[in-house]
């Protein structure tokens, strides 16, 4: 059965502290890995990471995968309280169907 | 900027109602997907809708369940005869054919079976 795994389920840190978020899979015809940050509501779309050791940045945001051992981190540095929120991995197959994992709940003391 | 919307944002019915959720996709995307979020729960896919017709579906996409581009613009998921446990949120989602995993969610429907 497909599975992806995200770990810790929650993490509480400082305002400026560095994060990193797990996430590891099992998905048969894997097409490519997804990261995304749901604040209230919807979910909004960060990386989509198909290569292994290839980094994807955006601004304090950066993330990689690694198709050998099947997992990617995301890493947050600089935290800031907007950054709070639940960060959803996820992993598309090749009939484009994607697969969420349960999320990592990050919160971002002042 | 272009998004996708989702009406009603809170729907509360009886259980054994049917339910139509009703997204407006963004305009030029070519796929379509609902999804749902039990509250606490994961992000859970339910079907996934290209061309016309579902090209993928969960096993709890069952015949309760059914999806439909009724016009150009709009996409509905339709629950036939609602359970307690369909109380949830359902997210609509498209996407164009070049990054088809980057998926463009709307709000929300948050549905309430009593």
């Amino acid at each position: 059965e497909d599975k992806v795994v995200q770990s810790p389920l929650s993490l509480v840190v400082h305002e400026g502290d560095t994060v990193t978020l797990n996430c590891s899979y099992e998905v048969t015809n894997f097409r490519s890995l997804l990261w995304y940050k749901q604040e209230k509501k919807a979910p909004t779309f960060l990386f989509m990471l198909t290569s292994s050791g290839i980094e994807k940045k955006s601004g304090r945001l950066s993330s990689i995968l690694d198709k050998k051992e099947l997992f990617s981190i995301l890493n947050i540095t600089a935290t800031q309280t907007g950054d709070s929120a639940v960060y959803l991995c996820a992993v598309e197959r090749g009939d484009d169907k994607i697969i969420f994992g349960k999320g990592t709940r990050l919160h971002i003391l002042p | 900027e272009p998004e996708v919307t989702q009406t009603p944002s809170h729907q509360v019915t009886q259980m054994g109602q049917e339910v139509i959720l009703r997204c407006v996709p963004i305009s030029n995307h070519l796929y379509f997907y609902w999804y749902r979020q039990i509250l606490g729960q994961k992000v859970e896919f339910l079907v996934s809708f290209y061309n016309n017709e579902i090209s993928e579906k969960s096993e709890i996409f069952d015949d309760q369940f059914s999806v439909e581009r009724p016009d150009g613009s709009n996409f509905t998921l339709k629950i036939r005869s609602t359970k307690l446990e369909d109380s949830a949120m359902y997210f609509c989602a498209s996407s164009d054919a070049r990054v088809p995993g980057e998926l463009f969610f709307g709000e929300g429907s948050r549905l309430t079976v009593l």
